[in-house]
């Protein structure tokens, strides 16, 4: 079955220290999206890719890094500069303008 | 520019009970129109969509229609059950500014038995 995989499902890091997650998506979609959720709020975008090898700063970059190196992947790199890196972060991706956004089942960061 | 508004929860209902969330919308254009839910530790599915005005979205019971003279895409169900019980999302993606989706802020929906 075609989808999105994000690993790890819970990650643990000390302050001052920088993290990648994970996103993997086999669906052949051009684009794809990172998205911070904190709790009883709804999604913040960090980064998207359109393409491979070109990707854009959404409404809260500062403090995170992507790459999009490869089709079916788009890391994203929690940076120290990050004040507040502590929730939960979603990656997804879809084919077109109007079509859904598939999306994975997420990465809990805790930074303490 | 382009935003979305969804009434504020959570929201508490007893089974069989009828569900309407609020959704509005301000876009340029003709924004696709989304509805997705998110159930605990997971990330969110789409549940539903319409692409154009008055096009019905509807999928396990839910509904919503694209309407553009009050710019709105209300959820409804006739008949919630306890698996409902959910967050959902109301989303738009529209025009130049396609490449970015934008969601409200999500309704938390609670299913009483």
């Amino acid at each position: 079955d075609g989808g999105i995989t994000q690993s790890p499902k819970y990650l643990f890091r000390k302050e001052g220290q920088n993290v990648t997650l994970s996103c993997e998506q086999n669906l052949n979609h051009d684009a794809m999206y990172w998205y911070r959720q904190d709790p009883g709020q709804g999604l913040r975008l960090i980064y998207y890719s359109q393409i491979v090898n070109d990707f854009q700063k959404g409404d809260i970059a500062e403090g995170y890094s992507v790459s999009r190196e490869k089709k079916e992947s788009f890391p994203l790199t929690v940076t120290s500069a990050q004040k507040n890196p502590t929730a939960f972060y979603l990656c997804a991706s879809r084919q077109g303008p109007e079509s859904p956004l598939h999306f994975g089942n997420g990465t809990r960061l805790t930074v303490t | 520019g382009n935003s979305v508004t969804q009434m504020e929860g959570p929201v508490t209902l007893s089974e069989e009970a009828f569900l309407t969330i609020n959704c509005t919308y301000t876009a340029t254009g003709y924004p696709s129109l989304f509805w997705y839910v998110q159930y605990p530790g997971e990330g969110l599915q789409l549940l539903l969509k319409a692409t154009k005005a008055d096009d019905k979205g509807s999928n396990k019971g839910f509904e919503a229609t694209y309407r553009k003279e009050t710019t709105s895409f209300h959820l409804e169900k006739g008949s919630v059950q306890v698996s409902d019980s959910a967050v959902y999302f109301c989303a738009l993606s529209s025009g130049s500014s396609a490449s970015k989706i934008i969601f409200g802020s999500g309704t938390r929906l609670s299913i009483r038995p």
